[in-house]
């Protein structure tokens, strides 16, 4: 079976531009959720979708946002790009609501270079 | 202000030698994973540990959740250079919780 997966892996983009990243979570998962690593740090959470609906958002400005459709795959926006949002966006997927225990799956990332 | 600190944030060490690598907070947390990530990679789960005291062990990699569960540790025995990695620790705050909190990571050298 086919983990998650997530494109386009490596992108570059200039300051003030938009980016879609898009993520297939795992066969039969249906909650998503979208992380920012910058660089030497731990990811920091930016948004949970689960059945299609916003359920969690992080601390990030109203330039994110995203969406999930009823295939359960998410697409990442971001505008207006800033230099620091270059990081690894991380999609993450499970098979139900975060619960106890329940076992997320990372992909492997898009790597966003803003120049 | 960091809500789960991972210390140390850098460890080179020997092949064969022994190491802890501990996550600590203030906060309680309902549950916490440990993951390693691996450079151009997404985080792996290693581990979930849910009660406060539970010990898991995955081969010569021994997880432990505190008492109070504010804090774990992960300690590895005879290293070995594949155990070279970022370690990342994750806690969610309440159960049914939307978001994982991260550590800043440890980043590990097991030296041949």
């Amino acid at each position: 079976d086919a983990g998650v997966t997530q494109s386009p892996t490596h992108l570059i983009k200039t300051r003030g531009q938009h980016v879609t990243l898009r993520c297939s979570p795992i066969s039969g998962h249906k909650s998503v959720s979208w992380y920012q690593q910058v660089l030497g740090q731990g990811p920091q959470f930016i948004f949970q979708y689960y059945e299609k609906e916003e359920r969690g958002r992080g601390n990030f400005p109203d330039r994110f946002s995203a969406r999930q459709f009823p295939n359960y795959s998410s697409e990442l926006n971001v505008n207006a790009l800033l230099l620091g949002d270059s990081a690894l966006y991380l999609c993450a997927s499970s098979s139900r609501f975060w619960d106890r225990g329940n076992t997320i799956y990372f992909g492997e990332g898009s790597w966003l270079t803003v120049v | 202000t960091q809500l789960l600190e991972q210390s140390p944030q850098f460890l080179s060490i020997q092949e064969g030698e022994n190491l802890t690598v501990y996550c600590n907070s203030s906060s309680v947390f309902s549950s916490l994973q440990w993951y390693r990530q691996e450079p151009g990679e997404g985080p792996v789960l290693l581990v979930t540990v849910v009660t406060g005291g539970e010990v898991k062990k995955l081969k010569r990699l021994t997880f432990q959740f505190g008492d109070a569960r504010k804090d774990s540790s992960l300690h590895i025995t005879a290293a070995q250079p594949g155990d070279t990695g970022l370690y990342l620790c994750a806690g969610a705050l309440k159960e049914g919780a939307q978001k994982l909190v991260f550590g800043q990571g440890t980043r590990l050298t097991i030296n041949p």
